[in-house]
């Protein structure tokens, strides 16, 4: 298995661009999700979803969509760049019942808006 | 709204020592807690997760405790080797919202 890809590595934008984060898990998981790491802030997460075609806010969606219609990808849209969308990106997906979950992290993408 | 705190930010220590990372969050109501680990300019490794009717879990030379009615979960680390250098992040799964919420993380340096 591979994981949790996560493409590009590394991105410059302009303000005002727009671009779409990629993420791929191959573990069938149904959980997966979108945080922001800001340093001094831990992980914030942005968008969620429960599963192929429902997807819900987290804690800072404002100015990022998503969108999942297959249960392996999840990509991040930024709709319009500001500078204060420079931050690290990680992508994560999960398994869990009632007496179990893991969670697997992506290597994250670095996004610099100038 | 729940909140997670962890202190120290940093910690340097020489290798060998034994060390307490902590962590507390305001709501007790979880459904787990867990730990990660993360290195520079790497993605999150899970390390432990303690479910919120557990009180200890342990891997190798990692303890960790939860004491939910306190808010509270500790991160043992038992004769600290440089390898162990990394943040170490916790992490709490609501069951109010089904979230997980992060902790700022501790940045653990080991001098060899």
């Amino acid at each position: 298995n591979a994981g949790v890809t996560q493409t590009p590595k590394f991105q410059v934008l302009k303000t005002g661009q727009s671009m779409t984060l990629q993420c791929a898990q191959d573990m069938n998981h149904e959980y997966m999700s979108w945080y922001r790491q800001d340093p001094g802030m831990g992980l914030r997460l942005i968008h969620y979803s429960v599963g192929a075609g429902i997807t819900d806010q987290g804690e800072v969606p404002n100015g990022y969509n998503v969108s999942r219609s297959t249960t392996e990808d999840f990509p991040l849209r930024l709709l319009s760049a500001a500078p204060s969308q420079t931050s690290v990106y990680f992508c994560a997906s999960s398994y869990s019942n009632r007496e179990y979950e893991t969670q697997y992290f992506g290597p994250g993408t670095r996004l610099l808006v100038l | 709204k729940q909140e997670v705190t962890q202190i120290p930010a940093a910690l340097s220590v020489p290798e060998g020592e034994n060390l307490v990372l902590n962590c507390s969050f305001t709501d007790s109501a979880i459904y787990n807690l867990q730990w990660f680990r993360q290195d520079p300019g790497k993605g999150l490794t899970s390390l432990l997760l303690i479910q919120s009717s557990q009180r200890e879990q342990t891997s190798g030379r990692l303890n960790a405790s939860l004491d939910k009615s306190s808010g509270r979960s500790t991160l043992y680390i038992a004769a600290s080797q440089p390898g162990d250098s990394a943040t170490y992040l916790c992490a709490v799964r609501s069951s109010n919202t089904g979230k997980l919420i992060f902790g700022q993380g501790t940045t653990l340096q080991v001098k060899p």
